[in-house]
């Protein structure tokens, strides 16, 4: 099992659905983000979770919502999006403290499409 | 704003040549520096990093230069492969605060 997996690679949805994306770290890590990429932008630093507790919201829409059940699990909940949320969306986890901040270990995303 | 950004947003290199691709930050209070790679239908993937502490890392066939004083930074590739086309990022990060990511330089490997 690779270290961080997301399903659905590939998600096509209408602006009325509601769907889920799912990020699953087996790196033993306790930092865990969402980001968004889209083309000819930096990555999107969209949330971050510490020890299953949120601790940055970087002004993202409400339609966007985050669930962190453990450590090792990343949920984005997805409702009501617009054509301009189409991109790919990265999931990372870290390990934070310590010896400091290690290199964040990404997924390789779920393409979001909206219809 | 502050941001870290990068020089060029394509690079074309022949198979076997050196490459150099750069990134200036804005930011002399950022202290640790990530090279990302991202292939095509992939994440990014981790390639090297760097403290502010130091100036140069090495890793297999990368090295990472690291220049405070002008707050810019270079990902060094030899004999490049064609397995190396992909995207470049650099991402910085200060203490407490999250990674910031440039915008990516695409390199493409010619044979």
């Amino acid at each position: 099992e690779t270290g961080v997996t997301q399903t659905p690679r590939h998600l096509v949805m209408g602006m009325t659905n509601k769907k889920s994306l799912k990020c699953e770290q087996h790196l033993g890590h306790n930092a865990m983000y969402w980001y968004k990429q889209s083309a000819k932008k930096p990555l999107e630093l969209m949330f971050v979770y510490n020890f299953k507790e949120q601790t940055e919201n970087n002004s993202v829409p409400s339609r966007f919502s985050p669930e962190c059940p453990n450590s090792s699990h990343l949920f984005l909940h997805l409702h009501t999006l617009q054509p301009e949320d189409s991109a790919l969306y990265l999931c990372a986890s870290s390990q934070v403290g310590g010896q400091g901040r290690g290199s964040q270990h990404f997924g390789d995303g779920t393409r979001l499409s909206i219809l | 704003g502050e941001s870290v950004g990068l020089h060029l947003p394509t690079l074309s290199v022949q198979e076997g040549d050196n490459s150099i691709i750069n990134c200036a930050y804005s930011n002399s209070a950022s202290d640790y520096f990530i090279w990302y790679k991202q292939e095509s239908g992939k994440g990014p993937q981790f390639i090297i990093d760097i403290r502010s502490n130091m100036d140069k890392r090495q890793g297999q066939r990368v090295t990472v230069l690291l220049n405070k004083t002008v707050k810019h930074l270079s990902l060094q590739i030899a004999a490049t492969q064609p397995g190396d086309s992909a995207v470049y990022f650099c991402a910085e990060n200060r203490a407490g605060t999250a990674l910031i990511f440039g915008k990516g330089t695409t390199l493409s490997v010619s044979s």
